[in-house]
């Protein structure tokens, strides 16, 4: 079963503008995480953060958690064309393993 | 270089046979995973393996069978008796369970026909 759900299914920006990507979960977590797939290709991390923790930053990169509301964002400022790609979230609930949504398709045009 | 290789990229096979997937890790990671992927459906778990010698079934395990002999080592064998088996393959390493992130490999495709 998928506890996290990305929304929107898919974006369209362009180069310079802001992305912001959505995840709701059902059930209390230990902690989220966001991953990027680029097309035909395995899954790279991004960002771990913690149910205690609100707001964590990696670069251009800032994630917010909202444990009241089960939701979280993924704002990726000052996208480029490279940022083009599927973001997921994915959860930890303190049982076994982590559960992935169906992702967010990030398309950056020039 | 560190990280999880999985081989073949591509992989045909007629329906009825039986196909092995190879994961092969050097991050010394206790913990090994598959997941399959089919379009708009995000990851969905396999099998998963915490230490050598033990494993337990995902959400969507039949069908597939799994050994973990090595501690760098997590092959996957998909049965005949995997319905519907044309899927990408990912597996990922980690340290433990799912409070760390986990390292992904460059997948395998898989065609049956």
């Amino acid at each position: 079963s998928q506890q996290g759900e990305e929304d929107p299914q898919a974006l369209s920006i362009q180069e310079g503008e802001n992305a912001t990507m959505n995840c709701s979960y059902k059930t209390s977590i230990n902690n989220l995480q966001w991953y990027r797939q680029n097309s035909g290709r395995g899954l790279v991390h991004l960002i771990l953060i913690r149910s205690n923790e609100r707001e964590k930053h990696s670069g251009r990169l800032r994630v917010t958690l909202d444990t009241s509301k089960k939701s979280s964002s993924l704002l990726i400022t000052a996208s480029r064309a490279a940022d083009t790609a599927s973001y997921f979230c994915a959860t930890y609930s303190g049982y076994s393993t982590l559960t992935f949504g169906k992702g967010t398709m990030l398309l950056v045009s020039p | 270089d560190g990280g999880i290789t999985q081989s073949p990229k591509y992989l045909f096979r007629k329906e009825g046979q039986n196909v092995t997937l190879s994961c092969e890790q050097n991050l010394n990671h206790d913990a090994m995973y598959w997941y399959r992927q089919d379009p708009g459906q995000g990851l969905r778990l396999i099998y998963y393996s915490q230490i050598v010698n033990d494993f337990q079934k995902g959400d969507i395990a039949e069908g597939y069978s799994v050994s973990r002999e090595k501690k760098e080592s997590f092959p996957l064998t998909v049965t005949s008796a995997q319905k519907n088996p044309t899927a990408f393959y990912l597996c990922a390493s980690n340290t433990g369970t799912g409070v760390y992130e986990q390292y992904f490999g460059p997948g395998t495709r898989l065609t049956v026909t």
